[in-house]
């Protein structure tokens, strides 16, 4: 069966300092894998998406990036956090299930604090 | 441009009711819809997924119709209990994107 990890469950970091999180899936091959944010009282922002290795599209512009250096593994990174990273990212993961469309599978998401 | 309404954004409910919530969208070129649950600080678990040629999908105390004509679906529960508590979400597929669009979710409530 499948399974997602995100790691770390929780951060809290400084101003300026960089962001690393990372998400890997197991039990599939090529999936499109995806970050979102949910800031308190917003909805669900999708930040990156990856249709294969190497390939990023980003969805909104800030001092966020995404990297795929596998298969199955994608990360977020920021050189320097804003006050305004804040919030609980969580990482998902589709297929194409063979009768025309995707079924999107989440993780268990990481809380960053910026302070 | 799919957009994806929730009403109502909050719904407040005694345990034993059977309750609705719904899902509206604007762009009826959709490939599946999908209903999701979200616990506080955790990811989203998916419930049921629709594709666009069914009418509803059920499981357990859960059912989820979609109808594409008029833009909406709706999840119905049955017999509300307090672990039903939890915010629910919906997203839909449009056809030829790999990129769901979510509502902003109802967040419901059942107190015993």
């Amino acid at each position: 069966s499948q399974t997602i990890h995100q790691w770390p469950a929780t951060l809290v970091q400084p101003v300026g300092s960089p962001l690393s999180l990372e998400c890997t899936v197991e039990g599939t091959s090529n999936p499109n894998l995806y970050w979102y944010r949910q800031a308190a009282g917003r909805g669900l922002q999708l930040l990156f998406y990856s249709v294969g290795i190497g390939q990023i599209s980003s969805e909104v512009p800030q001092n966020l990036s995404a990297s795929r250096p596998q298969d199955r593994q994608f990360i977020l990174s920021s050189k320097k956090l804003l006050l305004s990273d804040s919030g609980f990212y969580l990482c998902a993961w589709s297929v194409f299930e063979g009768r025309g469309d995707y079924e999107q599978y989440f993780g268990p998401g990481t809380r960053l604090t910026v302070t | 441009k799919q957009e994806v309404t929730q009403i109502p954004a909050a719904l407040s409910v005694p345990e034993g009711e059977n309750l609705v919530l719904n899902c509206s969208f604007t762009d009826s070129a959709i490939y599946n819809l999908q209903w999701f649950r979200q616990d506080p600080g955790k990811g989203l678990t998916s419930l049921l997924l629709i594709q666009s040629s069914q009418r509803e999908q059920t499981s357990g105390r859960l059912n989820a119709s979609l109808d594409k004509s008029s833009g909406r679906s709706t999840l119905y529960i049955a017999a509300s209990q307090p672990g039903d508590s939890a915010t629910y979400l919906c997203a839909v597929q449009s056809g030829g994107s790999y990129i769901p669009t979510f509502g902003r979710g109802t967040s419901l409530i059942v107190h015993p």
